[in-house]
């Protein structure tokens, strides 16, 4: 079993929509949790940290479920721009970055 | 700041090659990381560096190998080179490795032919 499974998508929606992703993870001593965004050939760029108390950066909301091993990553408001692979990650290892990514959720932002 | 910065981007090998790519750090971080991405997947754990000592090691086999300078820099290299090689090649920093975010560097995308 995978150690964070995501959904590959395609996830096709249109601008101004709102989307989430959902990712579980099998190891119940994961520390930490991060969404990052990859572009097509690009390198992943952090999009947000997951808290336990859940978080929002603009128009991203991200929240953590302990019980059930998931975290999920709600778009509102969806961009052009925010076409790409989204990369969710946890980190089993408090004392070191041994990040376990998932293979990533596609988004395909429609005009 | 300048970010994470790697060389070569590209580069292109035969089986049989080594390959040692390089890696510096956002200034101020001590820890360095080391992926592998293939087409389709997510980034696979390599190495981790810390303080010039190795923190972790993921599922690679022994053809796999890295270091730190004193400088926090890094290198990977990559004996004995397979098809199955050719991925992209990630290096990311953090200031402390622990706990916190991950930056990566562009990457060098290796070809194996």
């Amino acid at each position: 079993r995978k150690e964070v499974e995501q959904d590959p998508g395609p996830f096709n929606v249109p601008e101004g929509a709102t989307v989430a992703f959902n990712c579980t993870y099998s190891n119940s001593a994961s520390q930490s949790f991060f969404w990052y965004r990859q572009d097509c050939r690009k390198e992943p760029k952090l999009l947000m940290s997951v808290y336990s108390s859940g978080n929002e950066d603009g128009r991203f909301t991200a929240q953590l479920n302990r019980a059930s091993q998931y975290i999920s990553l709600l778009i509102r408001d969806s961009k052009l721009s925010d076409s790409a692979t989204y990369l969710c990650v946890a980190n089993p290892q408090y004392n070191f970055n041994k990040f376990y990514f998932g293979s990533g959720t596609k988004l395909n932002v429609k005009p | 700041d300048a970010g994470v910065t790697q060389s070569p981007t590209h580069l292109i090998k035969t089986r049989g090659q080594h390959v040692t790519l390089r890696c510096s750090p956002i200034s101020g971080h001590k820890s360095v990381s080391w992926y592998q991405q293939v087409l389709g997947q997510g980034p696979q754990f390599i190495f981790q560096y810390y303080e010039k000592e190795e923190r972790g090691r993921g599922n690679f086999p022994d053809r796999f190998s890295a270091r730190q300078f004193p400088n926090y820099s890094s290198e990977l290299n990559v004996n004995a080179l397979l098809l199955g090689d050719s991925a992209l090649y990630l290096c990311a920093s953090s200031s402390t490795g622990g706990n916190q975010p991950q930056h990566f560097g562009d990457g060098t995308r290796l070809s194996i032919l």
